[in-house]
């Protein structure tokens, strides 16, 4: 069964913190997304990787990084958390080249940041 | 301007009719499209996609494509309350990922 891993479900972070979101996948995809979704905004791509040490930026990048040292793990990294990242953050794979657009979800991570 | 649009809703419709979700793009060159559904306090999951311009049906959901009017659309035939769900639109950029639509909730009532 495909499988994709988010860490924390809830997290709770303090302004200026330096704040890791893991994702690890099961399935050996080539692909992997960070999203993040926000009431009414829906999901908003963040970055994304299609091969190992290798990342694209999204629509909104700004104050994230992200690192992908193995093929099944992909890192977001909020260097210095700010209130307007409070938000849910989906991280999701897709198999390979001709098959990206089937994304497989992970649970989420719903950050809030005080 | 967003490049996937969405009326976030509620649509809501009865049990056993036919709900109609709709979708537009900007990105002219924009090729396949998908329709995720999520269940509140879940995650996103495939439903649907289509990559030429007509119908495609499965089930008692029908995929809609016209590349002319830059137009997506979801029907659900025989609602019933279990396709109660806020329902994603998505279209593939041409950029090896997805860009969303701010998603219709739909309500189903028994």
């Amino acid at each position: 069964d495909v499988k994709v891993t988010q860490s924390s479900r809830y997290l709770v972070k303090r302004t200026g913190e330096k704040v890791f979101l893991e994702c690890v996948q099961d399935m050996d995809h080539e692909n992997m997304f960070w999203y993040r979704q926000d009431p009414g905004l829906g999901l908003r791509l963040i970055y994304f990787s299609y091969d190992v040490k290798m990342k694209e930026k999204g629509d909104i990048p700004e104050g994230y990084s992200v690192s992908r040292e193995k093929k099944e793990r992909f890192s977001l990294i909020l260097e210095s958390a700010s209130t307007n990242q409070t938000s849910m953050y989906l991280c999701a794979s897709s198999p390979g080249r001709s098959s990206y657009e089937k994304l497989f979800f992970g649970s989420g991570t719903q950050l809030s940041v005080l | 301007q967003k490049e996937v649009e969405q009326n976030s809703g509620p649509l809501s419709v009865p049990e056993g009719a036919i709900a109609s979700l709709n979708c537009t793009y900007s990105d002219r060159g924009s090729q396949s499209f998908f329709w995720y559904r999520q269940y509140s306090g879940k995650s996103p999951e495939l439903i649907m996609f289509i990559y030429s311009n007509g119908d495609k049906e499965d089930g008692r959901f029908t995929a809609q494509l016209n590349k002319a009017s830059q137009y997506v659309s979801l029907l659900i035939r025989d609602s019933q309350p279990s396709d109660s769900a806020t329902y994603l639109c998505a279209a593939d950029t041409g950029r090896r990922a997805l860009t969303f639509g701010s998603g219709t909730r739909l309500q189903v009532q028994p």
